[in-house]
């Protein structure tokens, strides 16, 4: 069965840097694009990147742009979120995704505080 | 920027029909999707496309369009429904970006 499996969330400072990874199982990664989609305390769902099952095509929230770059290794089946220049108003749960989104993971949490 | 607009709150009596709205520009061109999200867990895909159900979904939970506003149906509302509902989907643009609506707390009550 498809699983996504997140990792890599913690607390970090404001300003630094944090990578977050997504390793899928049960399905043919290579052939799915992914998503990334956060869930700040008490908030709604928002979209956060999405890339092309090739790499081909990344698109990106505006809040995010420039700061986030998602990413992926279909030789290790496994998403990548490159996090920099973190503020407080990234403190979410992040989810992976897959596809329309069909499939998602459980989420991994990450807070920005001093 | 692109939104999507859904009514923050919907209540109906258990056996009652539920609707939760969604409207936005887009809409008209683009696919809607909808996600049950029940507290604590992760979202769950219940429409894609519109008004396709994916399998494992009840047959009461149903989906339409018309015009730049989807609609997610539930017929006969059991209280295993209360739950967060967002819709889904993408803006028209060279550029495109992807958005959920602000999502809909169902309560069965």
């Amino acid at each position: 069965q498809v699983q996504l499996v997140e990792s890599g969330g913690g607390v970090v400072q404001p300003g630094r840097s944090l990578r977050l990874s997504c390793a899928a199982s049960g399905f043919t990664f290579s052939s799915f694009g992914m998503n990334w989609v956060r869930q700040a305390p008490g908030k709604g769902l928002e979209w956060v990147a999405v890339i092309w099952y090739d790499g081909s095509k990344k698109y990106y929230a505006d809040s995010v742009k420039g700061r986030f770059t998602i990413s992926r290794d279909n030789s290790k089946n496994t998403l990548y979120l490159q996090m920099n220049s973190l503020r407080a108003e990234d403190t979410a749960v992040y989810y992976c995704a897959r596809d329309v989104p069909d499939y998602w993971g459980q989420g991994t949490l990450v807070t920005v505080s001093s | 920027s692109y939104e999507l607009t859904q009514p923050p709150s919907v209540s109906v009596s258990p056996g009652q029909t539920a609707r939760i709205s969604c409207s936005g520009d887009a809409l008209a061109k683009k696919y809607a999707y909808w996600y049950q999200q029940k507290s604590g867990q992760a979202p769950v895909l219940v429409i894609y496309e519109d008004n396709k159900r994916p399998s494992g979904i009840p047959e009461r939970l149903s989906g339409s369009s018309s015009g730049t506003m989807a609609t997610l149906t539930i017929s006969g509302a059991q209280v295993e429904d209360e739950a967060d509902y967002y819709c889904y989907s993408t803006d028209s643009s060279d550029d495109p970006l992807w958005v959920f609506g602000g999502g809909t707390k169902l309560t069965v009550l």
